[in-house]
């Protein structure tokens, strides 16, 4: 079945490390993208790319950092300059056509620093 | 920068009643599109509604029906015949070149 998956769920890290959270989808889409969502604030973005090799910032990419080498995967970095990092995370993607074009979710990943 | 308004944090409905979710939007540009997505509480998020700005016409899918006032840049939501799966938390959104921003979202509860 095609989809898009997020991996893994839930994320434990500890102050001060970098963690990458993952983000693989088997749709053909072309454009990938990368949301944090806290309670009250809705989805904000963070990054998104619509070609291989190539990303823009997103309104709140202080601290997070992508890579997009392969069409399927988009995987985020949280670094340890992201000053609060807890928070829900979703990936999403569509084909290059965003407008209008329909977005699919993956089930996101929990992020908790301890 | 587009902004994404929705001022009710929290609804409550009876079953089988009626429901709007209210949303205001801020842009400059003439041609874009609007969003309804629902997230139920296992957090995957689905698309209830679109609308494209040049159409007039509301769209409408089974119980899901959007009011769209383009020169008040308003968008609701009217949920008819509510059901307890339409239980979630609904979030607005509207995309120009290929950035989607979402609003804060309603919390949709329905009462049996």
């Amino acid at each position: 079945d095609g989809g898009i998956t997020q991996s893994p769920k839930y994320l434990f890290r500890k102050e001060g490390q970098n963690v990458t959270l993952s983000c693989e989808q088997n749709l053909n889409h072309d454009a990938m993208y990368w949301y944090r969502q806290d309670p009250g604030q809705g989805l904000r973005l963070i990054y998104y790319s619509q070609i291989v090799n190539d990303f823009q910032k997103g309104d709140i990419a202080e601290g997070y950092s992508v890579s997009r080498e392969k069409k399927e995967s988009f995987p985020l970095t949280v670094t340890s300059a992201q000053k609060n990092p807890t928070a829900f995370y979703l990936c999403a993607s569509s084909f290059l056509d965003w407008l209008g074009t329909e977005a699919f979710f993956g089930q996101g990943t929990r992020l908790t620093v301890v | 920068a587009q902004t994404v308004t929705q001022s009710q944090p929290e609804m409550s409905v009876q079953e089988a009643e009626t429901v709007t979710l209210s949303c205001t939007y801020d842009t400059s540009e003439s041609d874009y599109y609007l969003f309804w997505y629902k997230q139920p509480p296992s957090r995957q998020m689905i698309l209830v509604i679109r609308q494209e700005a040049y159409k007039q016409q509301n769209a409408t899918e089974n119980r899901f029906s959007v009011n769209f006032q383009k020169a008040a840049k308003s968008f609701s939501l009217k949920i008819s015949d509510s059901q307890l799966g339409d239980a979630a938390m609904y979030f607005c959104a509207y995309t120009y070149d290929y950035k989607l921003s979402f609003g804060a979202g309603t919390t949709v509860t329905v009462r049996a």
